[in-house]
């Protein structure tokens, strides 16, 4: 089973600042299959990246994913008031395993 | 608009069974995979099981695999979760989700709002 640490668990940042949010796996990650997703309180987990670097549909383009193998990275390249909120990662190449999370807060 | 509306949630005593239900609609059921996903509240998201749109490809983690079994009724645009023995870490918010294709292997484009268990005497 692929285990992912996310890191830092909490990001503290103002409204305007950049973001970046780190994902590294206990082995290689097949085919890029690593997504992210954003789950606010009291609502469901939402798809923002899928491939590494694919958005999903409907995804501002602040949002970004990038890296291969076992290291990836999420950037938000200005937080917006609505993107504070707890980020995972996930890979999907059976078992699927998703991250711990990174809390992005208000500074 | 797609949706997923799971159901079946409740509170059950150590060693019973329960079932979960999630029905869909505003896409075509049968071209997609599903997936059930629980989260302790709180904490963290963990996958559960997962089908193609088929069924033909199953998956659990090892956390409930021999104990819970997935299904679908695609007639019925319906995704399930029978569990059986249930235990105290058991309990959680159970979310169906779909996959982004027909493929297993592809992260989840919609979730349902959740069916919380509670596993307690």
């Amino acid at each position: 089973e692929i285990v992912l640490t996310q890191s830092p668990g909490t990001l503290s940042l103002s409204p305007g600042e950049r973001a970046t949010l780190s994902c590294r796996a206990s082995q290689s990650v097949s085919s890029n299959y690593l997504a992210w997703y954003q789950q606010k309180p009291g609502q469901a987990p939402r798809l923002l990246i899928y491939g590494a670097s694919s958005r999903a549909t409907g995804i501002p383009d602040r949002f970004s994913g990038s890296g291969s193998g076992t290291d990836f990275t999420l950037t938000i390249s200005r937080l917006e008031p609505e993107d504070f909120a707890v980020y995972y990662c996930q890979q999907y190449a059976s078992p699927w395993t998703f991250g711990q999370g990174t809390k992005v807060e208000i500074k | 608009e797609v949706q997923l509306v799971e159901s079946g949630g409740g509170l059950v005593q150590p060693g019973r069974s329960l079932r979960l239900s999630c029905v869909a609609s505003g896409f075509a059921f049968d071209d997609f995979a599903m997936h059930w996903v629980r989260q302790v509240p709180g904490k963290g998201l963990e996958w559960v099981s997962g089908i193609t749109w088929n069924s033909g490809n199953i998956a659990y983690a090892d956390s409930v695999k021999g104990r819970f079994t997935i299904s679908r009724d695609n007639a019925k645009n319906s995704l399930y979760l029978q569990m059986n023995s249930l235990r105290p870490e058991d309990t959680a918010l159970y979310y169906c989700g779909r996959g982004r294709t027909y493929s297993v292997y592809d992260p989840f484009d919609y979730w349902g709002q959740g069916t919380l268990v509670t596993v307690s005497s």
